[in-house]
């Protein structure tokens, strides 16, 4: 399979803990994204890499919130001190640069649950 | 900011039936317009995208129609399957900021 995965599908934890969860783009693919998605709401962009440069941040992605994309490959994103509201789905995207960016290839996501 | 409004949030068509969701935006700086069928435990896969300069684009069994001047636009789902039953999101993009802005969603049932 030669999508775009993400590591771990699922993780609990308890309110306080941090937690960091993978992306593996799609291997060709320069650009990734990260978005949120909470129960019955449409994602919501975070943040976007081309290659290691991270060049896009959403008001969103509070301090709490970091994503590494350190050789242009996988990228990670990290929350600290987690809260209850940080449940939610967190999907990665990919794509390449190009004239159809708009074609972004999601993963299955990481559904995390603070408890 | 909710920039994507997307009706209704849930619908129900009979097999072979049509299935229409519409949607409007308040962004006049997407660059396109995509839409993206999402199953339980997936991530959204798109699956038909129109540029605003263009009034309609169809791809098999889905149609796009685009009312630049009302800022609307709608899927058309034609002869509506049971394989179709999923969450479909309209969007727009943002090229500048490489962005996809998503509706709410509608959840789609189609029953035999």
């Amino acid at each position: 399979d030669t999508g775009v995965s993400q590591n771990p599908r699922h993780k609990i934890t308890k309110r306080g803990q941090n937690v960091t969860f993978r992306c593996d783009p799609i291997s060709e693919h320069n650009r990734l994204y990260w978005y949120r998605q909470t129960l019955g709401q449409g994602p919501e962009f975070l943040t976007y890499f081309q290659n290691e440069a991270q060049l896009e941040k959403s008001r969103l992605l509070s301090d709490r919130f970091s994503a590494e994309r350190p050789k242009g490959s996988f990228s990670t994103l990290e929350i600290q001190r987690t809260e209850q509201g940080d449940s939610a789905m967190y999907l990665c995207a990919s794509s390449l640069s190009g004239a159809d960016t708009y074609e972004q290839y999601f993963g299955p996501g990481t559904r995390l649950t603070v408890t | 900011q909710q920039q994507v409004k997307q009706s209704p949030q849930s619908l129900i068509v009979q097999k072979g039936g049509i299935s229409i969701i519409n949607c409007a935006y308040e962004n006049t700086a997407f660059d396109y317009f995509p839409w993206y069928q999402q199953f339980p435990g997936k991530g959204p896969a798109l699956l038909i995208a129109i540029r605003p300069d263009v009034s309609e684009k169809k791809e098999g069994r889905f149609t796009i129609s685009f009312n630049k001047s009302a800022k609307q636009f709608s899927l058309h789902i034609m002869d509506s399957q049971p394989g179709d039953s999923a969450t479909y999101f309209c969007a727009g993009f943002s090229g500048g900021y490489q962005k996809v802005t998503f509706g709410t969603g509608t959840k789609l049932q189609v029953i035999p």
